[in-house]
């Protein structure tokens, strides 16, 4: 059955800081990871997606890095703001297959940034 | 430009009354799928609509049913709800299968007591 593991599940940083999120998955075959950011509330946003091929990849201050031997994710996030305070969710695809069924979750990372 | 909508945001039933959760998207995407998020759960999916005319079922059905009315809607109803649907509503889109981004309404949070 494919997984995905996130870790921690919640996390308190203070304003200002960085701080990594991890994505463990057992999804075969795998097609792509994205990470999406949920604001309390609201419905995930793409924040980034990594294939097979990617190693990293920046958006502003999110990095995610992929090893795809160790089947490993990490989401680094750089000079933390009170605006990061959010799930952030590790979603893997996997493929080719039907559409819709080729989606696992992970059960989310809870971050707060305190000032 | 208002993406995923998705009514109501909050309901509240009880054991075995009926409901219907509707969603419309303005993006003129293929695909629709309708989530529930449960605490420490990631998301699960209940239906999708790979086009317009198709419905197939995802991880969690039991209990649910979904029409696609047209290629913008796609509703999900529970016909006699119970407490262990309550749960937090997500309907999204995306422009072709899963491997695609999926656009998410902001949610329906749904009691059954």
């Amino acid at each position: 059955k494919n997984q995905v593991e996130q870790s921690p599940q919640s996390l308190i940083i203070l304003e200002g800081k960085n701080c990594t999120l991890q994505c463990n998955y057992t999804v075969s075959p795998f097609s792509n990871l994205r990470w999406y950011k949920q604001d309390t509330g609201r419905g995930p946003v793409s924040l980034t997606i990594m294939t097979f091929s990617e190693n990293t990849k920046s958006n502003g201050r999110y990095t995610a890095t992929l090893d795809a031997d160790t089947k490993q994710s990490s989401l680094h996030i750089t000079a933390s703001q009170l605006s990061d305070s959010a799930s952030y969710i590790c979603v893997v695809t996997s493929g080719p297959g039907r559409a819709g069924n080729m989606l696992t979750f992970g059960g989310g990372t809870r971050l707060m940034v305190k000032p | 430009n208002a993406g995923v909508t998705q009514t109501p945001k909050f309901q509240v039933l009880k054991t075995g009354q009926s409901m219907t959760l509707q969603c419309a998207q303005d993006m003129n995407h293929n695909s629709m799928y309708w989530y529930r998020q449960d605490p420490g759960m990631g998301l699960r999916l209940i239906y999708y609509s790979a086009s317009e005319g198709t419905t197939d079922k995802g991880e969690v059905p039991n209990g649910y049913n979904v029409s696609r009315l047209n290629k913008r809607e796609f509703s999900l109803r529970l016909e006699s709800a119970a407490p262990s649907q309550t749960s937090v509503y997500f309907c999204a889109s995306s422009q072709g299968s899963g491997a695609n981004v999926l656009t998410f309404g902001a949610g329906s949070r749904l009691t059954v007591l």
